[in-house]
């Protein structure tokens, strides 16, 4: 069981360029989304999915767009990538609604992205 | 305003030693409260979730306390061992919905041998 797969793992990208975060699960959830990890701060979200052909903004998403493929994907797009969005960015799944009792988020491993 | 504090930022402890990392919260409405363990270059895995109406809640070494009251949280390591290294993550959730968790900013705990 593979949980939840993020893709690439590291990424280099010079200022402007454009790059899609593929993720995964296989864990048959209906919401999805995408974190991003700062020194010093918390996860804060980006861009959510509530179930399968729904997409929402979070905290943070200017400069990113989201799509939701299908129920097992969910990709992060970076159109014209800024210093500014470096970090760690996170894929996540739940069964439901992060704030429904009981409901466990799992995490993607993480992918690094530098921007320069 | 919605915050989520954890205290101390570091530890460094010795194999075997027990110790005990602090949450306050100021959200409201709770909901839940969530820990989680982050290992250096991984993803958050999650160790306990609790609701108001929980006060303890144990996952192996690892018990959780909850003080709805006080909006205070703390979670105790017990008999530590080297694998304990990693960032433990606080995660409280406000009412329902994607966009209401509020994540501290994390103990960043060492074990020595």
């Amino acid at each position: 069981n593979a949980g939840v797969t993020q893709t690439p793992k590291f990424q280099v990208l010079k200022t402007g360029q454009s790059m899609t975060l593929q993720c995964a699960q296989d864990m048959n959830h209906n919401s999805m989304y995408w974190y991003r990890q700062d020194p010093g701060m918390g996860l804060r979200l980006i861009y959510y999915s509530a179930s399968e052909g729904t997409t929402d903004k979070g905290e943070v998403p200017n400069g990113y767009n989201v799509s939701r493929l299908n129920k097992r994907e969910f990709s992060l797009r970076l159109e014209s990538a800024a210093p500014s969005q470096t970090s760690v960015y996170f894929c996540a799944s739940s069964g439901q609604l992060s704030g429904l009792l009981g409901n466990t988020i799992y995490f993607g491993e993480g992918s690094w992205l530098t921007v320069v | 305003k919605n915050q989520v504090e954890q205290s101390p930022q570091s530890l460094i402890i010795l194999e075997g030693k027990n110790c005990t990392l602090q949450c306050n919260y100021t959200v409201s409405p709770f909901s839940n409260l969530r820990w989680y363990k982050q290992d250096t270059g991984r993803g958050p895995v999650s160790l306990t979730i609790m609701t108001f109406s929980e006060n303890t809640k144990s996952n192996g070494r690892y018990t959780a306390t909850l003080d709805a009251d006080t909006k205070q949280s703390s979670l105790h390591i017990t008999a530590s061992q080297l694998s304990d290294s990693a960032s433990y993550i606080c995660v409280v959730s406000v009412g329902r919905g994607a966009n209401n968790l509020f994540f501290g900013t994390g103990t960043r705990l060492t074990v020595i041998p």
